[in-house]
């Protein structure tokens, strides 16, 4: 069985600055990956960065980045630079033989 | 952004009315899920496909049905629709091989009155 827990329902940053996703999970798989997908309000959801978890460096895309602790079962998202087109509603996922997805961060970010 | 299409986007109808909510895409994709969002709530799935013929029921107990008769094509029927149906649907597809990553279609807003 694989759970996803996402500590932090609401955030709110300033734009141009940096804020930090938390998520923590649980599987017993031993091959998996971990995601994170953004779902900005009444739009769909897409992917935003992805981790595979037999790979010790973190994944990157542009202002993205995640800082993954393999043992700790942590996987955070950074989001640098914030901007306005950032706000939404954010799910950690992990798979193994299906993808699980957490409670969501709703993630605002303010001019 | 992927080709992942959902019809209708919101859908407003009364109670004990048959609804079907089609998902379709054009990527190939061998896997399809269904997933049930309340606003500003985590996803649950409910139902999901690894092929032609072939459907499973997801970790939410759910009274719709699906059905996957062609690989591009995963409607979800509601035989009689209640007001406890009321919620978002959305529909993902992922590749038979590789990590798992889905794409998800745009979601149906389904009202029941």
């Amino acid at each position: 069985a694989q759970t996803v827990t996402q500590s932090q329902p609401e955030m709110s940053v300033q734009e141009a600055e940096t804020v930090t996703l938390s998520c923590t999970y649980d599987t017993s798989e031993s091959n998996y990956y971990l995601f994170w997908y953004k779902q900005p309000p009444s739009r769909q959801m897409i992917l935003v960065i992805r981790q595979e978890a037999y790979k010790q460096q973190n994944a990157t895309e542009n202002r993205f980045s995640v800082n993954f602790q393999k043992a700790a079962k942590s996987f955070s998202l950074k989001i640098s630079d914030s901007q306005l087109g950032d706000t939404a509603m954010y799910f950690c996922a992990t798979s193994g033989s299906r993808l699980t997805f957490g409670e969501g961060t709703q993630l605002t970010v303010n001019p | 952004e992927a080709d992942i299409y959902q019809t209708p986007r919101y859908l407003v109808i009364g109670t004990g009315k048959k609804i079907t909510l089609e998902c379709s895409q054009t990527m190939g994709h061998d896997k399809m899920y269904w997933y049930q969002q309340d606003p500003g709530m985590e996803l649950h799935l409910i139902h999901y496909s690894y092929g032609v013929n072939s459907t499973e029921k997801g970790d939410l107990s759910s009274e719709s049905t699906v059905s996957r008769i062609r690989t591009e094509h995963f409607p979800l029927t509601l035989e009689s629709a209640r007001p406890s149906h009321t919620s978002q649907y959305l529909c993902a597809s992922s590749e038979e091989a590789g990590p798992e990553t889905q794409y998800f279609g745009p979601g149906t807003r389904l009202l029941v009155l």
